[in-house]
């Protein structure tokens, strides 16, 4: 069945250095693609998401290209701040709509 | 609009007792989901409505756990016989459209069993 696999954390970084959490998929036909953010207390927030193949979604100086021959969908940031301190999701959504998520990846920002 | 609301927003019940959920969408979604989210782990699908009609349910949902959307309105999440194993966050999310669009998450309603 579809599955979505995520790096583990947490991931440590410090203010200011690049950010990448790893994620792949496997699905029968096309999936949307979509990451996810859930803050310390607050629910499940859509970060950004992308519906084919080569698009890019962005949000808030993340970014993440869903790139079907590697079957990846990579979130990105080049500066992150204390405040990005969450714990992230990927998932696709299957032809039904309902949500297939990763395991998720916390990450802590220092200052 | 408000978002998606879920009540109550936590529930402590003992063993074998049933609870019962509630998830108001956002108004006009027509699609209502509902997940389990253990801790660390990312939310499992459970079941789905399109308006009032349960449309797929996963293998999660064993016999003890029944769900309604009557009208195609808010909807609720029954567990009977609670077990230790029910300990999670059960979260509702609506979407608008066919195909969907990205969903949108309530709260939560967190329920610890003892």
């Amino acid at each position: 069945g579809d599955s979505v696999t995520q790096m583990e954390g947490p991931v440590t970084l410090s203010e200011e250095a690049f950010l990448t959490i790893n994620c792949t998929y496997t699905a029968t036909g096309y999936p949307s693609l979509f990451w996810y953010v859930q803050y310390p207390g607050e629910g499940l927030q859509l970060l950004l998401k992308a519906t084919k193949a080569d698009d890019k979604g962005s949000n808030k100086g993340f970014e993440a290209t869903y790139r079907k021959e590697t079957t990846s969908f990579h979130l990105e940031k080049g500066s992150v701040q204390v405040s990005d301190s969450a714990v992230y999701f990927c998932a696709l959504s299957s032809n039904t709509g309902k949500l297939i998520f990763g395991q998720g990846t916390t990450l802590q920002v220092k200052p | 609009d408000t978002g998606v609301s879920q009540n109550p927003r936590h529930k402590i019940t003992k063993r074998g007792q049933n609870v019962t959920f509630r998830c108001d969408p956002i108004s006009e979604h027509n699609r209502l989901y509902w997940y389990r989210q253990t801790l660390g782990q990312g939310p499992e699908f459970l079941t789905y409505f399109q308006n009032e009609a349960q449309l797929e349910k996963s293998r999660l949902l064993s016999d003890r756990f029944s769900a309604e959307r009557p009208k195609g309105s808010f909807s609720t999440l029954e567990i009977q016989r609670t077990e230790q194993g029910d300990s999670a966050m059960y979260l509702c999310a609506s979407s608008l459209g066919d195909p969907p669009s990205e969903q949108y998450f309530g709260p939560g309603t967190r329920l610890t069993v003892t």
